[in-house]
């Protein structure tokens, strides 16, 4: 089916670990999104991609590294994870910015101990 | 700038009862708005979407709301709950550029 979906769904790892959210969809929508949703601030804006190799910082890029190589992937990187960055991820994608729709993945649950 | 708020963070109703569930935005222009919906450990769906065609805009199982410029706000209603509406519910306004600008949530409770 088409869609987006994320991997993996639920991660635990160690502070100062490099960990890779992964992101795919099959719609060739031209933005993608990567979200954090946290209790008390709603969901922030990471960072995001108008198209292949254009990548731009949101509202919380400190600490992460995005990639886009390929229209339908944007894998999210935590360089060295910190215990505030334990958070639920969301990727989200649009054919157009703005006036259009974001549909988003079922989220990743990253624990960093 | 713009921003989005949602006036209740909970609200509870019995099955069969109506549902409103009120959002205000500021915006410097026109906005689209949106409604979404999260049930647990799931990502947020679209309800329904304003875009500046019709003010009352029909969603996704049942909901509708209605788009009020001169009162700023974009209230989410629907005529009877159902106990698999109970989730929580956002709504986010959406201006020139990339960005989406989202509301704090309602987490909508329905009582058998």
């Amino acid at each position: 089916d088409a869609g987006i979906t994320q991997s993996p769904r639920y991660k635990i790892t160690e502070t100062g670990r490099q960990v890779t959210l992964m992101c795919h969809q099959t719609w060739s929508h031209s933005y993608m999104f990567w979200y954090r949703q946290d209790l008390g601030h709603g969901l922030r804006l990471i960072y995001y991609s108008a198209a292949a190799d254009i990548t731009d910082k949101g509202e919380v890029p400190d600490g992460y590294v995005v990639s886009r190589s390929k229209t339908e992937n944007f894998p999210l990187t935590l360089e060295s994870a910190t215990r505030s960055q334990t958070s639920v991820y969301f990727c989200a994608s649009s054919e157009l910015a703005g006036k259009q729709p974001q549909h988003f993945g079922d989220g990743t649950r990253l624990s960093i101990l | 700038a713009q921003s989005v708020t949602q006036l209740d963070s909970h609200v509870s109703v019995s099955e069969g009862t109506p549902v409103l569930l009120r959002c205000n935005y500021s915006s410097s222009y026109s906005p689209s708005l949106f409604w979404y919906v999260q049930h647990p450990n799931k990502g947020l769906q679209l309800l329904l979407k304003y875009t500046s065609a019709a003010t009352l805009v029909k969603g996704i199982n049942g909901f509708e709301a209605e788009f009020k410029k001169s009162e700023t706000s974009f209230h989410l209603t629907k005529p009877s709950a159902h106990m698999s509406d109970a989730a929580e519910y956002f709504c986010v306004v959406s201006q020139a550029g990339n960005m989406l600008t989202f509301g704090g949530g309602t987490r909508l409770m329905v009582k058998p």
